[in-house]
């Protein structure tokens, strides 16, 4: 399969801990976004990075949520001292160009299926 | 500021038509159509890149009126694996985040 590889697809954590959520892109793409859906809404963007750099974090709370794009392995999505309000479904999306609408290019974000994060 | 949908659900017997509109108060570069199915993926389906251009995926079509600032797509002989939510995405100005309409949740019946 060489499609977006998330996991784990379901995650537990109690009040405080750590979750961190990893992303695996398509092949040949270098492109990773993550995206937070709350339950019966759409899609919140949060964060575009290439490797090894963040471009844009702007949907990103300004504490406890950081991301990263190392040069080797995936993409990991981490949220320190999670709140029950962290609770929802993140999802990562990979594409190969950045310019997605304007120009030429006609390449979608191709989405990995999520991981469900549960705050007890 | 994302783009808005309409209507908010609409419900279809096999073979039946629906159409599905995206609107934006912002200029529109493009517009990008995803259908997710409960608990899944949201699975591309198209991208309207340029005023008026019809495109379409299996009998489901769209089009894109950028003077208009809008999207509408159309789901032609529903059938049961139409079912699902129907979210349009629009770039911003740097052309990389999409911001995604609320959704549109559809459901076919036999």
């Amino acid at each position: 399969n060489a499609g977006v590889m998330q996991n784990p697809r379901h995650l537990v954590r109690r009040r405080g801990q750590e979750a961190r959520l990893r992303c695996s892109p398509m092949k040949g793409h270098s492109h990773v976004y993550w995206y937070r859906q709350l339950p019966e809404e759409g899609l919140k963007f949060m964060v575009y990075l290439q490797k090894e750099n963040i471009i844009d974090e702007s949907g990103m709370p300004k504490e406890r949520f950081s991301a990263e794009f190392p040069k080797e392995g995936p993409s990991i999505l981490r949220i320190q001292q999670v709140v029950r309000g962290d609770s929802a479904a993140y999802f990562c999306a990979s594409s190969p160009t950045r310019r997605q609408g304007l120009g030429n290019s006609n390449q979608p974000q191709h989405f990995g299926d999520g991981t469900r994060l549960s705050i007890l | 500021q994302q783009p808005v949908q309409s209507p908010q659900a609409v419900i279809l017997r096999e073979g039946e038509d629906a159409v599905i509109n995206c609107s934006s108060s912002k200029a529109l570069y493009s517009v990008h159509w995803y259908r997710q199915k409960h608990g899944e993926a949201p699975v591309f389906l198209m991208i309207l890149l340029k005023g008026g251009e019809q495109k379409g995926h299996d009998k489901i079509s769209a089009s894109f009126n950028e003077k208009k600032q809008q999207s509408s797509l159309y789901l032609t002989a529903s059938q049961l694996s139409y079912s699902g939510t129907y979210f349009c995405g629009t770039p911003d100005e740097n052309d990389y985040k999409l911001s995604f309409g609320a959704g549109t949740t559809v459901t076919v019946r036999a």
